[in-house]
This record gives structure tokens, sequence and C-alpha cells, in this order.
């Protein structure tokens, strides 16, 4: 079974503030590393899929790293706003023809106007 | 590009009654995915099917679930019948067949009461 781990649960932050949370998954086998983007109420949203050791990317105020050898990534949000209320999922690919993705638990961000 | 569709959003039955989820993927999309996020915690796999075969259904309880997607383009997830801990938001999504990217449905919330 594997184990993939977000953390913090939830967070609270108010607008402007710049915040951050993180994912840790098997850093072996590993393929790739997805991130989406949940609100209440909508489909979960791909923000990005990350593969390469190091890889930085980056889609207006967030921005995600990745580091495969110690088996973790982060997702910053640059000034965060009210819109950015959503749960956070990230999901591990250790590859195989079966593309099957294992998530995290997720993270609850809450952003106060 | 239309989304996934999935029907209906909302669900509420009586235990031992039964469930059906619908969903319609992205038109080309030849892999279907059916997960079930239960409260608290990531999505799980259920079922995956290349076309119209399900190529992994090795997570779907199948005592009481199955799932059939005749044509290979829309597909229906049953219950029959519900239990309690059946209460979970049932997520369908599709994807190219060499892609990597999933994209999601809104998700079915069902409560068993």
């Amino acid at each position: 079974i594997l184990n993939v781990e977000q953390s913090p649960q939830s967070l609270h932050v108010q607008e402007g503030d710049s915040t951050n949370f993180t994912c840790s998954f098997p850093s072996s086998n590993f393929y790739a590393l997805h991130w989406y983007r949940w609100e209440t109420a909508k489909s979960p949203e791909a923000l990005f899929v990350m593969t390469l050791n190091g890889d930085e990317k980056k889609k207006g105020r967030i921005s995600a790293t990745l580091n495969t050898k110690e088996g973790y990534s982060y997702l910053y949000i640059k000034g965060s706003q009210p819109e950015d209320s959503a749960t956070y999922l990230c999901a591990f690919y250790s590859g195989g023809s079966n593309y099957k993705l294992t998530f995290g638990k997720g993270t609850l961000l809450t952003v106060n106007p | 590009e239309a989304g996934v569709v999935q029907s209906p959003r909302y669900k509420i039955i009586e235990k031992k009654q039964p469930v059906a989820f619908w969903c319609n993927p992205i038109s080309g999309h030849n892999t279907l995915y059916w997960y079930r996020q239960n409260l608290g915690q990531g999505p799980e796999l259920l079922i995956r099917y290349e076309n119209e075969e399900a190529v992994d259904d090795s997570q779907l309880p199948k005592d009481r679930f199955s799932a059939e997607r005749l044509k290979g383009v829309d597909s229906t997830l049953k219950i029959q019948p519900a239990e309690l801990g059946d209460s979970a938001v049932y997520l369908c999504a599709s994807t190219r067949k060499t892609g990597l990217e999933q994209f999601f449905g809104p998700g079915t919330r069902l409560t068993v009461l």
C-alpha cells in the first residue's frame, strides 16, 4: 500500500498571506506527482503534473516544487485570495500501464477576507 | 470542450435500497475511472475501464457494487443494497489512453440513512 501524506490537514489564513503545504510520497518507483484543487461543489481541477526531480511549476500565484529523492513536494500560494479556498490534493503515480493515482487526504485551505 | 458529467449530484437513500450513478466522460477519452472519497480521506480507485473493458476492478466490493460501460462511452456504477458505510462522494474521471492527467467530474454525494 502506497503512503501519500499531506500536511497540514487544514489551514486558515488571511487574505494577502502567503502559504504553503506539503505532500510526501514514496521516493522509490516514482513516475509523477499531481496536484489538484477541489472547490466545494465543483470538479477537482488539475493544477500541476510534475515528473522531474527539482521541477518547479507555476500557474499565476500558485507554484510547486518537487524533490523525488527525498519524496516530497511543496505547493505555494502567494498573496492568498478568498477564491483560493479549496481542498488541495496531491496524487502519486508510480508508473505502469494502469495510470493509477494514489491520493493524499488533502489540505483544506480557508482564506478569510 | 465539455467536461466530465455526472448525475445525480446528490442522492439520499435508506440502507438496503439500490442506487445508481451515471458518468459521461470527455469525448474521445477512452479511459474512465470511478473513485470513492470517504469523509476525511483522499479519493480511492474503485474501477478503471479501457473502452468497454474493466481492466482494474480489484478495489471494487463485488458483493454489492457493479459497474458497466457497455459501449465504451458513458458508465454506470450501481450499489445494491446500499449500506451506511457507503455514504461518500463518488467521483468519475477520464483520460486519453496514453495521457497522465485525469479530468474529474463534480461527483455524486451519496448519503445512506
